[in-house]
C-alpha cells in the first residue's frame, strides 16, 4: 500500500535553531502534500498545503516566513521551522494523497522539542 | 462556516459495540473520512463514504446520510487495542478536508 516516510522522528534542539523535516511518498507521486501540527490532546491543525512546483498555501494564522515549505519533486516536501522557539514544540505530521477524494496517507510524524 | 462535531470522549467495554457519531456542515460535500489515531502516532485511514448507506469492513462499519449531514463509525467486538482517538473529516466542495476534533475512545476490560 501507499507509504509516506517522514524524517526525523524526534528532534530536540536549542531555541533559535532551524529544523528541517522531510516528507517522502515512497511508492506513489504526490502532487499535493499536507503539513499538520498537533499539540497534546488536541486535534490535527492543518498548517499548509504543499503543491509540487509552486508556492505552498498556508492556513490563516500560520507564519509562512517561519514555516518554510518546499515541494521540490512529486515525492518530496520539506518543512523548515526557522529560528524555533519553545512554543513551536509540537508533533508535526505530513500527509500525501493521489487524488483529493482518496485517503491521505500520513507519515509517522516528527516530535519537535525546543529547549 | 464549516464545522464538524463529534463527541470528545466515549467509554465502552471490551467485546461490546460502540457507535461514534459525527455531524458536519460544509460548503459542498465530496465525502467523509474516518481515521484512527493512537496516542503519539499519526492517523491511519479507516473508511471513506461518499454515498448514503453503510460500508462494512470487518469489525468496523461506517454510515453516511448526506441529507442529514451525519455519519457514524460502528466498532464491533471491541478490543483493548481499539482504544484510540477517532477522527471524522469531511471533504468540501474545494476538496479541502475539514477535520473534527476527534473522539477519544476508552475501552475497559
Amino acid at each position: 500500500g501507499a507509504v509516506v516516510s517522514q524524517h526525523p522522528s524526534w528532534v530536540i534542539c536549542k531555541s533559535g535553531t532551524s529544523v528541517k523535516i522531510e516528507c517522502r511518498s515512497l511508492d506513489f507521486q504526490a502532487t499535493t502534500m499536507f503539513w499538520y501540527r498537533q499539540f497534546p490532546k488536541q486535534s490535527l491543525m492543518l498548517m499548509a498545503t504543499s503543491n509540487e512546483g509552486s508556492k505552498a498555501t498556508y492556513e490563516q494564522g500560520v507564519e509562512k516566513d517561519k514555516f518554510l515549505i518546499n515541494h521540490a519533486s512529486l515525492t518530496l516536501s520539506t518543512l523548515t521551522v526557522t529560528s524555533a522557539h519553545p512554543e513551536d514544540s509540537s508533533f508535526y505530521i505530513c500527509s500525501a494523497g493521489t487524488e483529493p477524494y482518496q485517503p491521505q496517507h500520513f507519515g509517522d510524524g516528527t516530535r519537535l522539542s525546543i529547549l | 462556516g464549516q464545522n464538524i462535531d463529534q463527541p470528545t470522549e466515549m467509554t465502552a467495554t471490551e467485546g461490546a459495540i460502540v457507535q461514534i457519531n459525527c455531524t458536519y456542515q460544509t460548503s459542498g460535500f465530496n465525502g467523509l473520512f474516518w481515521y484512527q489515531q493512537h496516542a503519539g502516532e499519526a492517523p491511519t485511514f479507516l473508511s471513506y463514504n461518499v454515498l448514503d448507506g453503510l460500508e462494512e469492513k470487518g469489525r468496523f462499519s461506517s454510515f453516511l446520510s448526506r441529507s442529514k449531514g451525519y455519519s457514524y463509525l460502528l466498532l464491533k467486538e471491541l478490543q483493548m487495542k481499539d482504544s484510540a482517538s477517532y477522527l471524522c473529516a469531511a471533504l468540501d466542495s474545494n476538496y479541502q478536508l475539514i477535520w473534527g476534533a476527534g473522539t477519544k475512545l476508552i475501552i475497559k476490560p
